[in-house]
């Protein structure tokens, strides 16, 4: 069964530092999302994106974080300049539409570590 | 605004008893709500949706529009049904899901 797939499985970054976060979503799927999870809080909506631009976006997302489909396969999140609080778990999801009948599938995740 | 609430953090119950994992929800449009499940070590993994009123692993999940409610329920819980489960809420415009706080299942020996 194909899967979203999210590259690296770590990332430890310096406070201050850029990081960019890597996505391959099913190959066949239009909608791409990314989701984040703080250790011991809830999984928070940062970003739905289709056709080339953003679809919706939470209040999290603000000027520091971009999203880009860099070319027909991958899908990269942004941190411009890391704050310690951006350390969490980074969660690529992707989905064939945005009907319910057809959920999002998640990937791994990226667990951010910012020192 | 939508908002999902699973009020229990964790819930422990032996093998063979019955299982019910609350979830509520608040959101003014038509709701459509999953539960995902996380086992251990492993990623997120849709379990079961409200619109294809299914049974997944004997796992069902009722709508109740009164209570903004949708339950997730299992007559006998089996060890390996131990994980993480999530309900979502997906909005109207299908490009944004509202995750509750998780509930841990463990299902004792």
């Amino acid at each position: 069964e194909p899967e979203v797939t999210q590259t690296p499985s770590h990332q430890v970054t310096q406070m201050g530092q850029e990081v960019i976060l890597r996505c391959v979503p099913i190959s066949n799927h239009l909608y791409f999302y990314w989701y984040r999870q703080i250790l011991g809080q809830k999984v928070e909506f940062l970003v739905s994106f289709y056709n080339n631009e953003i679809s919706e976006k939470s209040e999290i997302f603000d000027d520091q974080f971009s999203v880009e489909r860099p070319d027909g396969s991958n899908f990269t999140l942004k941190i411009r300049s890391t704050k310690l609080e951006d350390s969490a778990m980074y969660f690529c999801a992707s989905s064939p539409t945005g009907a319910p009948t057809q959920p999002q599938h998640f990937g791994d995740g990226t667990r951010l570590s910012i020192l | 605004a939508q908002r999902v609430t699973q009020p229990e953090k964790l819930l422990s119950v032996f093998k063979g008893a019955p299982v019910e994992l609350k979830c509520n929800y608040s959101y003014s449009g038509s709701p459509e709500l999953f539960w995902y499940v996380q086992y251990s070590r492993q990623r997120l993994q849709l379990l079961l949706r409200h619109i294809s009123r299914e049974s997944i692993k004997g796992f069902t999940a009722d709508l109740n529009k009164g209570e903004t409610s949708f339950h997730l329920k299992k007559p006998f819980a089996q060890e390996e049904d131990s994980a993480m489960y999530y309900c979502a809420l997906l909005n109207n415009a299908g490009n944004m899901l509202t995750f509750g706080g998780g509930t841990r299942l463990m299902v004792k020996p």
